[in-house]
């Protein structure tokens, strides 16, 4: 049981180039996340997932894109990378959050991402 | 969207000494988590709060939510150097809202 894992743990690009981050989880999660990390600011949610095909913005969607065509994978797209776009990037899962549930989050190990 | 303030932002500290943390928003949570993470690696769930003015206590260390939930504390006695890491709040409404973090350094 691997749980979340995260392809490539490091990458550098340069600005305008495009990229694939893959994240999968064998916990059979409905729900799945791509979280960006910038020192001082704690995590930010760009994207997330309530089922496989389904996708929705969250607090920090532009300039990234992300899919959902198998349950156990999800995906985050940059078509054309800035430097802005630096950041250490996490994938997380969890069941279907309920009002009585723990709604633990479970993380991958995150992608260190640099756009130069 | 609901913000999360953390303090202090940074803090080292001897081993030995008791220290307490806090998470302050001006939004109402259902719920509240806390996470730490390690360097390398991503968050892992410590505890998760629910009722206002619940206290919990994982081994030394002590989790409040705070009546009107929305706050939170977490306070460590006889800080250990195991104890470093960033710890991370994390807010629940509809989706989950992360706290600013505090890096928390214990000194051998």
């Amino acid at each position: 049981n691997a749980g979340v894992t995260q392809t490539p743990k490091f990458r550098v690009l340069k600005t305008g180039q495009s990229m694939t981050l893959l994240c999968a989880q064998d916990m059979n999660h409905e729900y799945m996340y791509w979280y960006r990390q910038d020192p001082g600011m704690g995590l930010r949610l760009i994207h997330y997932s309530v089922g496989e095909g389904t996708t929705a913005k969250g607090e920090v969607p532009d300039g990234y894109n992300v899919s959902r065509l198998k349950k156990q994978n999800f995906l985050l797209g940059l078509e054309s990378a800035a430097p802005s776009q630096t950041s250490v990037y996490f994938c997380a899962s969890n069941l279907k959050p309920d009002f009585l549930s723990l709604n633990e989050q479970f993380f991958g190990p995150g992608t260190r991402l640099t756009v130069l | 969207t609901q913000l999360l303030e953390q303090s202090p932002q940074f803090l080292s500290i001897q081993e030995g000494e008791n220290l307490t943390v806090y998470c302050n928003s001006s939004s109402v949570f259902s719920s509240l988590q806390w996470y730490r993470q390690e360097p390398g690696e991503g968050p892992v769930l410590l505890v998760t709060v629910v009722t206002g003015g619940e206290v919990k206590k994982l081994k030394r260390l002590t989790f409040q939510f705070g009546d009107a939930r929305k706050d939170s504390s977490l306070h460590i006695t006889a800080a250990q150097p195991g104890d470093t890491g960033l710890y991370l709040c994390a807010g629940q409404v509809e989706k989950l809202t992360f706290g600013t973090g505090t890096r928390l350094t214990i000194i051998p």
